[in-house]
């Protein structure tokens, strides 16, 4: 069955980085597109950013664009998030999820168990 | 990149239908047929329960449809169950390549 295991949370100083990967199973994850979605606590869900199944494309949330870089390694099955300058705002459960895709990335059908990313001092 | 627009919360008594909308612009659910929807229960992962506007997942039940109208996307359950208490949050994908979600809404089985 598709597992995703999401890893390398924690509590960071703001000006931090952090990496956070994805370790996927139970499907050729070289097919398919993987996005990272954080959700702040208490409040909704925030799409950060996809990478195509190959790498070639990757899109990013304007609010994260220039500070985090998404990434993936086919032959390791796994994704990863670096995440740089860290801010409060950042603060959020950031989970790794399958982005099935045809033309366009089209939905999210399976989702990791999320990993907490604390920004503070 | 704006939040698409949903209600924060909704309820119903069991055995009756409610419907939570999602509005955004042609630039997202107007502009193309990949709507989804997820189910978040407290504490745990979202759970896609609709994509590509009104397509069910197997396993999901039949109680839960959705459509698209313009800018606006909705998702009805009908015979509410008190497992359907939980958070909904639509999603689209965008004309910049991007993905957005819905701020999300509480469904309440009174």
């Amino acid at each position: 069955q598709v597992q995703l295991v999401e890893s390398g949370g924690g509590l960071v100083k703001p000006g931090g980085s952090l990496r956070l990967s994805c370790a996927a199973s139970g499907f050729t994850f070289s097919d398919y597109y993987m996005s990272w979605i954080r959700q702040a606590p208490g409040k909704g869900l925030e799409w950060v950013s996809y990478i195509s199944s190959s790498g070639s494309s990757i899109h990013y949330a304007d609010s994260v664009k220039g500070r985090f870089t998404i990434s993936r390694d086919n032959a390791k099955n796994s994704l990863y998030l670096q995440m740089n300058s860290l801010r409060a705002e950042d603060t959020a459960v950031y989970y790794c999820a399958r982005d099935y895709s045809t033309s366009s990335p089209r939905y999210f059908d399976y989702w990791g168990q999320g990993t907490l990313v604390t920004v503070s001092s | 990149q704006s939040a698409l627009t949903q209600p924060a919360s909704v309820s119903g008594s069991p055995g009756q239908s409610i419907t939570i909308s999602c509005t955004g612009t042609s630039s997202d659910v107007g502009g193309y047929n990949y709507v989804s929807w997820y189910q978040q229960y407290s504490g745990k992962a979202p759970k896609l329960m609709i994509y590509d506007v009104s397509n069910r997942p197997s396993g999901v039940s039949n109680r839960f449809s959705g459509s698209k109208s313009g800018n606006t996307a909705s998702l009805t359950i009908s015979g509410l169950q008190a497992e359907d208490e939980a958070d909904y949050f639509c999603s689209s994908y965008t004309s910049s390549s991007t993905r957005v979600f819905g701020g999300g809404t509480k469904l309440t089985v009174l």
